[in-house]
């Protein structure tokens, strides 16, 4: 258990709606990092906040939003959802910005749109 | 679990054996280097990592050696065992800007 958790598990919806990810950082970390993950497309960095401030952006969507609560949880919102959205996507988190430090996984939402 | 990647590039390595990973990266500006390790149905684990001014760096049974001459970066494992199995990725982090993953290797270990 890496103390990161995610929420929820397991998320079926449908084209063209709104969803939520949360992610709940280890105590104490800082940093917390989305990530992508589908068979096509492999593992794709979204985005990372650090002690509420978005401090780097990758392959984000614009359909997609985050943000990092002052309690240090964070939300991933994914709208007008399309079939290649399906995927797993894990937050982690770290005390500081990733200078020689380690970088903790949460379990993963596996998110299906139908 | 999920099948990560099923058409991954495989290393096969008899236990005990070491492994070597390896990784071409693209950005000559990359700050900091990652390896990361996936088990089957579950999330990524760091493993190590190597900042750009470095060459290697030794963890505990893994090395990870940067050429930056040539962008390339590897990841030894020594003694390999079969909770090794697992797909590896490497990360290039260019601060403040983006991750880029590598595609993944898939070791197997065989008894």
């Amino acid at each position: 258990d890496s103390g990161v958790t995610q929420t929820p598990k397991h998320l079926i919806t449908a084209t063209g709606q709104r969803v939520t990810l949360r992610c709940s950082p280890r105590s104490g970390d800082l940093s917390v990092y989305w990530y992508q993950q589908s068979l096509d497309q492999g593992l794709q960095f979204l985005i990372h906040y650090y002690n509420g401030e978005e401090r780097a952006k990758g392959n984000i969507l614009e359909r997609f939003s985050a943000q990092q609560f002052p309690d240090l949880h964070s939300e991933l919102n994914l709208s007008s959802l399309e079939l290649g959205d399906s995927a797993l996507y894990f937050c982690a988190s770290s005390v500081g910005v990733l200078t020689q430090e380690t970088q903790y996984f949460g379990p993963g939402t596996r998110l299906l749109v139908l | 679990g999920e099948s990560v990647g099923l058409h991954l590039p495989t290393l096969s390595v008899q236990e005990g054996d070491n492994s070597i990973i390896n990784c071409a990266y693209s950005n000559s500006a990359s700050d900091y280097f990652i390896w990361y390790k996936q088990e089957s149905g579950k999330g990524p684990q760091f493993i190590i990592d190597i900042r750009s001014n470095m060459d290697k760096r030794q963890g505990q049974r893994v090395t990870v050696l940067l050429n930056k001459t040539v962008k390339h970066l590897s990841l030894q494992i020594a003694a390999t065992q079969p909770g090794d199995s697992a797909v590896y990725f490497c990360a290039e982090i260019k601060y403040g800007q983006n991750f880029v993953f590598g595609p993944g290797t898939r070791l197997s270990v065989l008894p």
